[in-house]
């Protein structure tokens, strides 16, 4: 079984562009999150999409935002890049109930020069 | 926000030695999950404890949740070198399946 699958694993941009990240979940999965993990922050969470919806979002500004296509895959894009949105950038799926494991991709490591 | 805390921040021990990590949280949970990380890779899901459950093991896993204070340990017995990584506690709260809450993590050295 093919795990999630994340792409680009790096991606280097300049102030004020913008990124768009893609992620394929496990087969079956129909959840995806999204999640940043940045230098001396932590991993923190960024958005939730189930079933083409999003379920959620973290506190992250609106300049961060995504979508979940038909056959469930996500992207992730980011607006007007700031240099503190350098950061490794992870998906994961999930399938099943809310008392399964999230599957993490090996996420994609974004630089802001 | 960070669920929790996991404790210690940082463990050096030597191959074939116990390593015990620590977690605890803040809010009531629906179930509790370890994860591993190389450096600078993906997460590796470990274990996943429910809230009703109070010891799980896997292999050389050994993972225990104390809901009444809050916290979970997580046990690797006879470390191997490829055990070093960095492990993280997650927290979810619901089943509805939003989004984990995760700690700052325990890095682990195993020398030979």
């Amino acid at each position: 079984e093919a795990g999630v699958t994340q792409s680009p694993t790096h991606l280097i941009k300049t102030r004020g562009q913008q990124a768009t990240l893609r992620c394929s979940p496990i087969s079956g999965h129909t959840s995806v999150y999204w999640y940043q993990q940045a230098l001396g922050l932590g991993l923190q969470f960024l958005l939730w999409y189930d079933e083409g919806e999003e379920r959620n979002r973290g506190n992250f500004p609106p300049r961060f935002s995504g979508r979940q296509f038909p056959n469930y895959s996500s992207e992730l894009n980011v607006n007007a890049l700031e240099l503190e949105d350098s950061a490794l950038y992870l998906c994961a799926s999930r399938g099943g109930t809310g008392n399964q494991p999230q599957h993490f991709g090996d996420g994609t490591r974004l630089s802001i020069l | 926000s960070q669920q929790g805390e996991e404790d210690p921040q940082a463990l050096s021990i030597q191959e074939g030695e116990n390593a015990t990590m620590n977690c605890s949280y803040k809010t009531s949970i629906n179930n509790l999950q370890w994860y591993r990380q190389n450096s600078g890779r993906g997460l590796v899901h470990l274990i996943l404890i429910r809230s009703n459950e109070r010891e799980k093991h896997s292999g050389r896993l050994r993972v225990t949740l104390d809901t009444s204070k809050k916290s979970s340990s997580l046990l690797i017995t006879a470390s191997r070198a490829a055990d070093t990584a960095s492990y993280f506690c997650a927290t979810g709260r619901n089943q509805a399946g939003t989004a984990l809450i995760f700690g700052k993590g325990t890095t682990l050295s195993v020398s030979s």
